[in-house]
C-alpha cells in the first residue's frame, strides 16, 4: 500500500525565511504528486502538482516542489516566506493500486511565519 | 472556476439519527467524487470513492452500511451517516475530480463538521 510522510508537522519561520518542506512516498509504480494547502478557516486547494516531464514545478504565490524519483520524494520550497503563508500544507500522492487509482495525503506541515 | 460545495457545513445531531451531507461540483462535471474524514491533528482518510452512476468503493475498515453513498449525477454525490453516534464525530470533506481524466486533480469542499451527541 501507498504511503506519504511529512517529516515535520509544526515549522515556524520569521517573514523572509526559506521554507523547504518534506515529504516522502512509498510506492513503486507511476505517481502524480501534489501539493495542497488550507489557510485558517478555509478549504484545502491545490498549490502544484507535478504529473511528468521537468520534475521542478511551480505553483501559485511562489511555490515550487522538486521531484526526485531516486529518493521517491517530493520536497515543497519556497526561498522566501510570508505572514500570508501560514497555512496547513498537505502533500498527496496519486497511485494506481489494485485496477484504480488512490490519492493519499500525508499528515499535514502547519507552517506559522512570524512577522 | 473548479467549485466544490459542501451542505451542510456544521450539523448537530442525536445519537441514533441519521445524517445526510451534500457535495456539489458547481461549474464542472465530476464522474469520480471522493468521500474523506479528518480526525484532529490527523490527515484526510479516504472513505470511499464515488463513481457516477455505480456502487461507491469504500477504503478498508470503513462500513458501507453505515456510510451511505449515492452519486446520482455529474454534479452531486450525498454521503449518509446512518444511525449515527458520536464516535461518527468527525470533519467529513469531498471531493470531486473533473471529468477531464488526465489532469487527475481534485477540487475540495470545504468540510462538513458532523457532532453527535
Amino acid at each position: 500500500a501507498q504511503s506519504v510522510s511529512q517529516h515535520n508537522h509544526h515549522v515556524i519561520l520569521s517573514e523572509a525565511a526559506s521554507l523547504e518542506l518534506g515529504c516522502n512516498y512509498s510506492y513503486g509504480g507511476t505517481v502524480n504528486l501534489f501539493w495542497y494547502v488550507q489557510y485558517p478557516g478555509q478549504h484545502l486547494q491545490l498549490l502544484l502538482k507535478y504529473f511528468s516531464g521537468d520534475p521542478l514545478v511551480k505553483g501559485i504565490k511562489g511555490f515550487e516542489a522538486e521531484f526526485i524519483k531516486s529518493k521517491f520524494s517530493f520536497n515543497l520550497r519556497k526561498p522566501s516566506v510570508q505572514w500570508s503563508d501560514t497555512a496547513e500544507y498537505f502533500c498527496a500522492v496519486n497511485a494506481y493500486s489494485g485496477g484504480y487509482q488512490k490519492v493519499t495525503f500525508g499528515i499535514g506541515t502547519k507552517l506559522q511565519v512570524i512577522p | 472556476g473548479a467549485v466544490v460545495s459542501q451542505h451542510p457545513s456544521r450539523v448537530i445531531c442525536k445519537s441514533g439519527t441519521s445524517v445526510k451531507i451534500e457535495c456539489r461540483s458547481l461549474d464542472f462535471q465530476a464522474t469520480t467524487m471522493f468521500w474523506y474524514r479528518q480526525f484532529p491533528k490527523q490527515s484526510l482518510m479516504l472513505m470511499a470513492t464515488s463513481n457516477e452512476g455505480s456502487k461507491a468503493t469504500y477504503e478498508q475498515g470503513v462500513e458501507k452500511d453505515k456510510f451511505l453513498i449515492n452519486h446520482a449525477s455529474l454534479t452531486l454525490s450525498t454521503l449518509t451517516v446512518t444511525s449515527a453516534h458520536p464516535e461518527d464525530s468527525s470533519f467529513y470533506i469531498c471531493s470531486a475530480r473533473d471529468v477531464d481524466l488526465v489532469r487527475y486533480e481534485q477540487y475540495f469542499g470545504p468540510g462538513t463538521r458532523l457532532t453527535v451527541t
